[in-house]
């Protein structure tokens, strides 16, 4: 069965540092992969999605990039936080009919 | 633009009543209808979903209906139990190929279950 691995689980980071989320998934191959935030008293916004390896499409100009170094594997960077960043993240994958989701980052930019 | 909405923040139901969320879109478009129940600090999990070709899909003590020409769907909970209180997120997905599937979500419900 497929599984979704998103760590850390939460993070707290001042204004102006880096950030690297890690997400891998197990069990599939080439799945479709998202980056999605939920800032707090808002819906899922859907950031990142990529269907390949370095394909990724970006859905809202910010301060974030992702990147995909491999098939199972998406990352979600900054080179400087800013606190309007702060919110959860979530990774999702899907099999072109159900998103599935990891289990969440809480970042909190301080 | 919201393209799905969900205009009820929140909803208490008591415990053993059935409990009804709502969700408009205004997307033709949309092809699939997902809900997604999410409890704190933690991802969505997949509730139930159903497609365009049909108005209604159950799952045990969950049903979702589908209106087309109202674009309105609902979830219906029977009965509702405490273990129900969470987030409710209504999700829509255009048709399309490979890489063009992406899932709009409405902001949630929180419903309470109250005992």
């Amino acid at each position: 069965s497929q599984t979704i691995h998103q760590w850390p689980a939460t993070l707290v980071q001042p204004v102006g540092s880096p950030l690297s989320l890690e997400c891998t998934v197990e069990g599939t191959s080439n799945p479709n992969l998202y980056w999605y935030r939920q800032a707090a008293g808002r819906g899922l916004q859907l950031l990142f999605y990529s269907v390949g390896i370095g394909q990724i499409s970006s859905e809202v100009p910010q301060n974030l990039s992702a990147s995909r170094p491999q098939d199972r594997q998406f990352i979600l960077s900054s080179k400087k936080l800013l606190l309007s960043d702060s919110g959860f993240y979530l990774c999702a994958w899907t099999d072109q009919v159900v998103a599935f989701f990891g289990q969440g980052t809480r970042l909190t930019v301080v | 633009d919201q393209q799905v909405k969900q205009n009820s923040p929140s909803l208490s139901v008591q415990e053993g009543r059935i409990s009804i969320l709502n969700c408009d879109y205004t997307n033709s478009m949309f092809d699939y209808f997902l809900w997604y129940k999410k409890y704190p600090a933690e991802g969505p999990t997949f509730l139930i979903s159903i497609s365009s070709i049909k108005d209604k899909n159950e799952d045990g003590r969950f049903t979702v209906f589908l209106n087309k020409s109202a674009k309105h769907l609902s979830l219906h909970i029977v009965p509702s139990q405490p273990g129900d209180s969470a987030v409710y997120f209504c999700a829509a997905s255009p048709k399309g190929g490979a890489g063009s599937y992406q899932l709009t979500f409405g902001k949630g419900t929180k419903l309470s279950v109250i005992p």
